[in-house]
């Protein structure tokens, strides 16, 4: 069975760096046919794509806040981490971790979600 | 970037009724990198379609997906009252960044 499971803090100041970690069971990460995104939703609002990295770590990252994500992955321990800097009140949102297949790409299997607000 | 638009905001249909929802690329898009997910209140979103026809494990047959280049539809042919959601369309691919619609709302009479 195929898991994703998103952990991090619920709640960060702003300013401060917000570090969330996506552990998938099931598949690994090193498999060339798969791939994690992060997805995020802010309360009532939309989905918005933030970042995905591959197998061969090929990574790339929402042009509108790309400056402030990294995505990274840790085979060994079937994580993959993504930082966000420079926190702010409306990056309060439910965070997603996402397994996704080429060649299609859809995203099949989805984590619960993580809810982290910022606010001091 | 690409952006996806959505129409319209919100379906208000009966049980039974057809359902049409659209999305619009600003640039055309390879249909094989396009998808469809549904999201219930409080839940996950869940993929529905992808490769812009194809149906996901699971999924019921009265949804289908349709389109290539700008002009992307979701059609649920008769509706359930579990299909009451919201509807999401994403465009995806290896080197450039993704992105989603705003969403369409179904409401079930």
């Amino acid at each position: 069975q195929v898991t994703l499971k998103e952990s991090g803090p619920v709640l960060v100041k702003p300013a401060e760096t917000l570090t969330l970690t996506c552990t998938v069971s099931g598949f690994s990460l090193s498999n060339a046919a798969m791939g994690v995104s992060w997805i995020r939703q802010p309360p009532g609002k939309a989905l918005e794509w933030l970042a995905h990295i591959f197998s061969n770590d090929e990574r790339s990252y929402s042009t509108s806040l790309k400056s402030r994500l990294t995505i990274s992955r840790d085979t060994s321990k079937s994580q993959v981490v993504l930082t966000m800097t420079n926190m702010d009140p409306v990056d309060t949102a439910t965070y997603y971790c996402a397994r996704f297949t080429r060649p299609y790409y859809g995203m099949d299997v989805w984590g619960q979600g993580t809810t982290v607000t910022v606010s001091s | 970037e690409i952006v996806l638009t959505q129409s319209p905001g919100t379906l208000s249909l009966s049980p039974g009724e057809r359902a049409t929802l659209s999305c619009w690329a600003s640039q055309s898009i390879g249909s094989s990198k396009f998808a469809w997910y549904q999201q219930k209140p409080g839940q996950a979103p869940r993929l529905l379609i992808y490769g812009a026809s194809i149906r996901a494990t699971g999924i019921p047959d009265r949804f289908s997906g349709s389109g290539s280049g700008t002009d992307f539809t979701l059609t649920i042919s008769r509706l359930e009252p579990e299909d009451s959601a919201v509807y999401y369309c994403q465009r995806s691919g290896s080197s450039h960044p993704w992105t989603f619609g705003q969403g369409t709302k179904v409401e079930i009479k």
